[in-house]
């Protein structure tokens, strides 16, 4: 099975703030990663697919970017509604694997 | 509007059966592989499995593969998760997924989810 491990687990920011979430694999899984925002008592969303391809609706101010074993989720200016938890997931191969998260507070 | 509607959860014995549903709105849905993701109480994602457009094909997570089934009714717009042996540990969130071509790599419209707690 191919292991996602996410880093930080958690991060302080402020409104303003780019922030910068990283998601390594075991394994090469070429550009086959997704991220997702969840907030408390929600469902997941879908921010990012392929890596780095924008899902619709989703701001702008979300990019992904990566290959092979090391991707990055950036949120280049936060919003008072960006504070969730984070998560990576790899599509490559089953069974589909996700990243343990990273909680985004206010500092 | 496109919907799931996940349904069935409640509280069960350990070693019980239950059967939650996923029922869907507003897309084609036997175009769509669909998918069962769980979360345990402060918890993370955990992968359950996924059953194809057409329900011939279905993979399963390492935690649940012989315990759990994934089934489909294309009639009924309904993908089903039949659960045996419960443990303790598959106390969680459960929600379902549609899924374009069924490899997860775009796992666009999700349920609110269902909760099951397994104790005694």
């Amino acid at each position: 099975d191919t292991q996602m491990t996410q880093s930080p687990s958690s991060v302080s920011a402020s409104v303003g703030d780019r922030v910068t979430i990283t998601c390594r694999a075991s394994q090469e899984i070429r550009s086959w990663l997704v991220w997702y925002q969840q907030k408390p008592g929600k469902a997941p969303k879908v921010l990012i697919y392929s890596a780095s391809s924008l899902q619709s609706g989703v701001p702008s101010r979300f990019s992904g970017s990566g290959s092979g074993t090391t991707f990055t989720l950036t949120i280049s200016s936060l919003q008072p509604e960006d504070f969730a938890t984070y998560y990576c997931q790899q599509a490559n191969s089953f069974p589909l694997t996700f990243g343990q998260g990273t909680r985004l507070d206010i500092k | 509007q496109v919907h799931l509607v996940e349904s069935g959860g409640g509280v069960v014995q350990p070693g019980r059966s239950l059967r939650l549903s996923c029922a869907a709105s507003g897309f084609i849905f036997s175009s769509y592989a669909m998918h069962w993701v769980r979360q345990a109480p402060g918890k993370g994602l955990e992968w359950v499995g996924v059953i194809s457009d057409d329900g011939s094909k279905k993979y399963y997570g390492d935690s649940v593969r012989g315990r759990f089934t994934i089934s489909r009714d294309n009639s009924k717009n309904t993908v089903y998760l039949q659960m045996n042996s419960l443990r303790s540990e598959d106390t969680a969130v459960f929600y379902c997924a549609r899924d374009h071509d069924g490899s997860g790599a775009l796992m666009d419209v999700w349920g609110k989810g269902t909760t099951v707690a397994v104790s005694s």
